[in-house]
This record gives structure tokens, C-alpha cells and sequence, in this order.
């Protein structure tokens, strides 16, 4: 069945550090790609999609390309700050016709001052 | 702005209670969700359901069930409800595929329940 596959965290990085997280997925037919974060103690917020191969989706200085030749939707951001500490998910408009989508364990992001 | 809402940001219960999470919507979505999230094992459904009165069965069900009345109310059932089941609950909602055309798959969270049995 469709899956996805992110980095396993804790990531630490120091302000302005560039930041990749990696995320690789299987699935049957041409799904749609997600990144949602989840700040403490708050549900998961929509970061960014792309919904066909070579999209890019951008958000608040993050982005992400869908690649089909590598089944990847790596997450990178030029220059983090201590305010994007958080847990990142990956996910994936799953089969089906009810709309699903399949997560990735999530990477937890502590970014230092 | 959608906006989805839980009744309780944290819970706590006893052993053999029953248990009731509830979650609103205020966006007029057909599809709702329940997950559970866990350290290390992410987010995993446990029902959804795509229009009133229906429900489907998600990754991990046992020992819950769900209600859905109206619309933009699910309900999440814990009939008696064990340590194991102590976890955050985060529902969703989302807009069901039509059968053509473009549509957003985008869910929607609400802020989630912490819930801890004793």
C-alpha cells in the first residue's frame, strides 16, 4: 500500500543553519503531497502541497518540489529560526475515494539561538 | 478561516470510563477524522467518516467507535476506556472528492485532546 518514509529526528540546528528534511514516498497513481507542522502543544497546521510532479509549494521561506523520478518531497528552508521549532509531517493523499491522507512518523525540529 | 474545534484540550479519566472527545467544523466538510498520535509511531486514523450517519473504519479501531449525527459534528467514543488509550487526539476534516474536476484533499486540524486514563 502507499506509504511514506521521513528522516528520523530530533534535528538540532543553530539559527540560520539551512535545514532539509527528507521525505520519499510509495504510492499507486499521482497522489498529492503534504507538509504540515505541529508547533508544542497545538494541532498540525498545512505548511505547504504540490499536487503533480515538478510543483513546487512554498510557505513562510519553506519549500518543497514534488519529484516523481525519485518519489521524494524533501522539505528545505534557507535559514531557520528558534521560532520554527516544531514537529514536521509528511503526507500523502492516499487511495481510495474518501480523500485520506498517510502521514510520515514526523521530525522533530529544535532550532537554538 | 476554517475552523475546527475540540471540546476539551485535556482529559483525564479513569480505567473502565466512558469517554467522549467531541469535534466541530464550521466549514460545511463532508469528511471528518479521528487520529491518534504517539511518540515514535506519528499520526494513525481511527475512523473517518464522509457524510452523516457513515463511518469507515481507519488503521487502528479496536476498542473505539464514533457518531456522526450532523454534519459538522464527529464524535469520538472510548466505551471503556484503558491506560493504552492514553494518547493526544486529533480530529479533521476535509472536503470529499468529487468524481471530477480539481478539488483541495487539504485536512483541516483541530488543536487536539489530550487524554490520560488513570
Amino acid at each position: 500500500g502507499d506509504s511514506v518514509t521521513q528522516m528520523e529526528g530530533p534535528v538540532t540546528l543553530s539559527e540560520e543553519a539551512f535545514l532539509t528534511i527528507n521525505c520519499t514516498y510509495t504510492a499507486t497513481g499521482y497522489p498529492s503531497l503534504f507538509w504540515y507542522v505541529q508547533y508544542p502543544g497545538e494541532g498540525l497546521q498545512l505548511l505547504l502541497k504540490a499536487t503533480k510532479a515538478d510543483d513546487k509549494g512554498s510557505n513562510k521561506g519553506f519549500e518543497a518540489t514534488y519529484r516523481k523520478e525519485t518519489t521524494s518531497f524533501h522539505l528545505e528552508k534557507g535559514s531557520v529560526q528558534v521560532s520554527d521549532s516544531a514537529v514536521y509531517f509528511c503526507a500523502l493523499s492516499g487511495g481510495g475515494s474518501q480523500g485520506n491522507l498517510i502521514f510520515g512518523k514526523g521530525t522533530k525540529l529544535s532550532v537554538k539561538p | 478561516d476554517v475552523k475546527v474545534t475540540q471540546s476539551s484540550r485535556y482529559l483525564v479519566k479513569r480505567t473502565g470510563e466512558k469517554v467522549f472527545l467531541e469535534c466541530v467544523q464550521d466549514m460545511d466538510h463532508e469528511n471528518m477524522f479521528w487520529y491518534r498520535q504517539d511518540p515514535g509511531l506519528g499520526l494513525r486514523l481511527i475512523y473517518f467518516s464522509y457524510d452523516v450517519k457513515m463511518k469507515e473504519k481507519g488503521d487502528i479501531p479496536e476498542g473505539y467507535s464514533v457518531s456522526r449525527e450532523k454534519k459538522e459534528r464527529f464524535s469520538l467514543i472510548l466505551e471503556s476506556a484503558s491506560t493504552n488509550q492514553t494518547s493526544m487526539y486529533l480530529c479533521a476534516s476535509s472536503f470529499l472528492p468529487p468524481r471530477s474536476g480539481e478539488y483541495t484533499d487539504t485536512q483541516y486540524f483541530g488543536p487536539g485532546t489530550r487524554l490520560t486514563v488513570l
